[in-house]
């Protein structure tokens, strides 16, 4: 069964250090892996996709890397900002299913001003 | 930019009594999906909607459970007879396509469901 495992549980920063959440998974039989946020009481907001085919995505100051065969996914946050406060989760598609997600239980992230 | 809305954003309800929680997906997409989170823990699937029909169900999706696409815009989450541990955060999700591993999934703000 595919489990989804997140650490640091929280973390808190000062404004401006760059910073790595780390995610791993079980099972290298996935579709894709998805990096999320998630602001309190809130909806989820999707920030990167990566196939599985692929080892990283880019966007903006969000670096997010893939390694399958080891079950591991690291999302880089540069200059972090106070505004990036927030959980952030990771999910996986497992190879198979009908767009079933499965989510780790998040990394809460502090950015300090 | 197109979202997931959900109704009510909050519910308060009695244990026993039948709750809908209703989604209105973005508007070209083909697929949706129902998650909850209760406090504290994981965000759960429950299930997977194409076609008028359901693709894949969780275990948590048991028969208390419905899903319903009442007419072109809307999408139902229906709870028969509501259980304390039935309180959490309801997500409904939709996605354009379902491609191999190429497609996103948006998620709505959440409906928080309370039964006391």
């Amino acid at each position: 069964k595919q489990e989804v495992t997140q650490i640091p549980a929280a973390l808190s920063v000062p404004e401006g250090e760059n910073l790595v959440l780390n995610c791993s998974f079980t099972d290298s039989a996935i579709y894709n892996l998805q990096w999320f946020r998630q602001d309190p009481g809130k909806g989820l907001t999707s920030l990167l996709l990566i196939q599985s085919s692929q080892r990283e995505q880019t966007s903006g100051r969000l670096n997010a890397s893939l390694d399958k065969s080891s079950g591991r996914s690291t999302l880089y946050i540069a200059a972090s900002q106070p505004g990036d406060s927030a959980t952030y989760l990771c999910a996986v598609r497992p190879r198979g299913s009908q767009g079933n997600l499965i989510f780790g239980k998040g990394t809460k992230l502090s950015v300090k001003p | 930019e197109p979202e997931v809305t959900q109704t009510p954003s909050h519910q308060v309800t009695q244990m026993g009594q039948e709750v809908i929680l209703r989604c209105v997906p973005i508007s070209n997409h083909l697929y949706f999906y129902w998650y909850r989170q209760i406090l504290g823990q994981k965000v759960e699937f429950l299930v997977s909607f194409y076609n008028n029909e359901i693709s894949e169900k969780s275990e948590i999706f048991d028969d208390q459970f419905s899903v319903e696409r009442p007419d072109g815009s809307n999408f139902t989450l229906k709870i028969r007879s509501t259980k304390l541990e039935d309180s959490a955060m309801y997500f409904c999700a939709s996605g354009p396509f379902r491609g191999e591993g190429l497609e996103t999934q948006y998620f709505g703000p959440g409906t928080r469901l309370l039964v006391l």
